[in-house]
């Protein structure tokens, strides 16, 4: 069965600099990749979805790439605010496709001022 | 739009009790879908739905239950709750065929 990794480790970052999260999958080709953000005591909310014919996208501050050959996406958030700090979590289609996602544990983002 | 909403946001089962997670979405979304959190583990999905009548099971389904009589409701239920089944649960749904999903709040459960 695929599996999906993230820094388990918590990112601790100075405000204004560039944080770069990674997310590692292994056993399949997914046709997309997605990237929530989750607070604590709520539930995640999407950023953005990457399809695999595509390299990089962007919206406002955050950029997301997809390499297929190296089977992971990376996720930045540039001039980071302390607003930022919250879990990010990466989600992947299942092999059979769908609307179904597999997701990983997600990285803590801390963004000191 | 109320977007997706969950009741009760917290619960304390003792073991062997029933109860009925409920979720509701008021965006026409075909896909429904119910998820649980447990720390360092991720999302996991347990039951989904892609339209009234039709739910299949994920990746950890023992245990729950559910049904889908209308679009806009998707309840989850435990039988005779256990410890292991303590974790916060979340309530997703989409369109078919569009990939983003919309989380409700979650349900905190402890089960003594």
């Amino acid at each position: 069965s695929q599996k999906i990794e993230q820094n388990s480790e918590a990112l601790n970052i100075q405000e204004g600099k560039t944080a770069t999260l990674t997310c590692n999958y292994t056993n399949y080709s997914p046709a997309y990749l997605q990237w929530y953000r989750q607070d604590p005591g709520r539930g995640p909310v999407f950023l953005l979805l990457i399809r695999e014919n595509e390299k990089e996208k962007r919206k406002e501050r955050l950029k997301v790439t997809f390499d297929t050959t190296l089977k992971q996406s990376l996720f930045h958030i540039t001039a980071s605010q302390p607003a930022d700090s919250a879990t990010y979590l990466c989600a992947l289609p299942p092999l059979r496709g769908g609307n179904k996602l597999v997701f990983g544990a997600g990285t803590i983002l801390r963004v000191k001022s | 739009n109320a977007g997706v909403t969950q009741t009760p946001k917290f619960q304390v089962l003792k073991t062997g009790q029933s109860m009925t997670l409920q979720c509701a979405q008021d965006m026409n979304h075909e896909y429904m879908s119910w998820y649980r959190q447990d720390p360092g583990m991720g999302l996991r999905l347990i039951h989904y739905s892609v339209g009234a009548g039709i739910t299949d099971q994920g990746e950890v389904p023992n245990g729950y239950n559910v049904s889908r009589s209308t679009t806009e409701d998707f309840p989850l239920r435990l039988l005779s709750a256990a410890p292991s089944q303590t974790s916060v649960y979340f309530c997703a749904s989409s369109y078919l065929g569009q990939y983003e999903q919309y989380f409700g709040p979650g349900t905190r459960l402890t089960v003594t």
